[in-house]
């Protein structure tokens, strides 16, 4: 079955520590997003990717980084300079940056302890 | 940056009772779509409607957009306890070319 996969489930970050967010897709979509949820905050767009070897700051990007080495995957770092890291993390794609629907993920859990 | 806004922002119906969720947007769009969010899940595409659609039906959902309005509902019938979720709008009308989301609706359908 074609989808979207996100690893962990649920994570725990020490302070100070960097963690890495897994998004895989085998939709063969170009684009590929990660968006923050915050309870009462909808959902904030971190980083995007139209394509393979790019990708764009969205409207939270600070803290954040990202790569896109391959189609497939489009991890997410979450460094030590982001000082509110806990909440949802959610990874998307679609078939092209554009008017169409997005697949997303069953998200991450982000917390810190 | 601009984004849909959801009304109301939570919905508490009986099951078999009509659930409409509205959703208002401040920029020029080319669409809108719904998606539906079970709690700590994903979200799942529900429907899109284009600009130059006025409504659209699948199954129990129908969605209605006014252009002229900035303003688009989602209208489920007969509800059911499985409905139960929130409801984002989601318009395209991100200054990157991105899907900007509401805060959502949170339907709660009694059984």
């Amino acid at each position: 079955d074609g989808g979207i996969t996100q690893s962990p489930k649920y994570l725990f970050r020490k302070e100070g520590q960097n963690v890495t967010l897994s998004c895989e897709q085998n939709l063969n979509h170009d684009a590929m997003y990660w968006y923050r949820q915050d309870p009462g905050q909808g959902l904030r767009l971190i980083y995007y990717s139209q394509i393979v070897n790019d990708f764009q700051k969205g409207d939270i990007a600070e803290g954040y980084s990202v790569s896109r080495e391959k189609k497939e995957s489009f991890p997410l770092t979450v460094t030590s300079a982001q000082k509110n890291p806990t909440a949802f993390y959610l990874c998307a794609s679609s078939i092209a940056h554009g008017n169409y629907g997005y697949t997303f993920g069953s998200g991450t859990r982000l917390t810190v302890v | 940056s601009q984004q849909g806004e959801e009304d109301p922002q939570a919905l508490s119906i009986q099951e078999g009772e009509n659930a409409t969720m509205n959703c208002s947007y401040k920029t020029s769009i080319n669409n809108l779509q719904w998606y539906r969010q079970n709690s700590g899940r994903g979200l799942v595409h529900l429907i899109l409607i284009r600009s130059n659609e006025r409504e659209k039906h699948s199954g129990r959902l129908r969605v209605t957009l006014d252009t002229s309005k900035k303003s688009s509902s989602l209208l489920i019938t007969a509800s059911r306890a499985a409905d139960t979720a929130s409801y984002f709008c989601a318009t395209d009308g991100g200054s990157q070319g991105n899907l900007i989301f509401g805060k959502g609706t949170k339907l709660s359908v009694k059984p």
